[in-house]
């Protein structure tokens, strides 16, 4: 399968603050990629779709100036949490897609545990 | 939107038992695949299946996608303890706008003891 790294794996920040999530596409180029957040104990909820050489689209309810997704290159999207704040203290995790014939699979990074003190 | 139920939220088991996961939707995908998630990590694919009907068996885990390609089902033989973990089920559109987006069903947590 391919596989996707995300970095960092865990990181506490003050409020007020930004951080910096990498997704990287190892053995693939990736065209597209999706950011999820996940609370504790549900399912993934899609944030935003990443699209290399252009703008990302956010789901509805997503702050886009909050959560600045940056996909410059084949292997590499980058989701920013601007401001940081105690209630976006999240799991958040990315994809990659993988088209095969028809079909999609999606191969998941590792996810970063993002906690804001 | 289509949405995925799936079915129990959370089951607890005894080593060496039997479970069945159910995805079921009212709307038609064109694949559905099963996910494994451990706690702190990313999802990661089990099996895809794509033809109505189809059976597939990973080891002690038997998927299978219905005729009408509407649900799976997810089983799993003589249960471990490293068989715990949330097991999540999402389906594929299939059509080139939309071929990027997965829906997730909600999830099921299976916790085997011992």
């Amino acid at each position: 399968g391919a596989v996707v790294s995300q970095h960092p794996s865990r990181v506490i920040c003050k409020s007020g603050t930004s951080v910096k999530i990498e997704c990287r596409s190892l053995d693939f180029q990736a065209t597209t990629m999706f950011w999820y957040r996940q609370f504790p104990k549900q399912s993934l909820m899609l944030m935003a779709t990443s699209n290399e050489g252009s703008k990302a689209t956010y789901e509805q309810g997503v702050e886009k100036d909050k959560f600045l997704i940056n996909h410059a290159s084949l292997t590499l999207s980058t989701l920013t949490v601007t401001s940081a704040h105690p209630e976006d203290s999240s799991f958040y995790i990315c994809s990659a897609r993988v088209l095969r014939g028809m079909n999609t699979e999606a191969f998941f990074g590792q996810g970063t545990r993002l906690t804001v003190v | 939107t289509q949405l995925l139920e799936q079915s129990p939220q959370f089951l607890s088991i005894q080593e060496g038992e039997n479970l069945t996961v159910y995805c079921n939707s009212s709307s038609v995908f064109s694949s559905l695949q099963w996910y494994r998630q451990e706690p702190g990590e990313g999802p990661v694919l089990l099996v895809t299946v794509v033809t109505g009907g189809e059976v597939k068996k990973l080891k002690r885990l038997t998927f299978q996608f219905g005729d009408a390609r509407k649900d799976s089902s997810l089983h799993i033989t003589a249960a471990q303890p490293g068989d715990t973990g949330l097991y999540l089920c999402a389906g594929g559109a299939g059509t080139t706008d939309s071929w990027g987006k997965l829906q997730f069903g909600a999830g099921t947590q299976v916790v085997v003891t011992p």
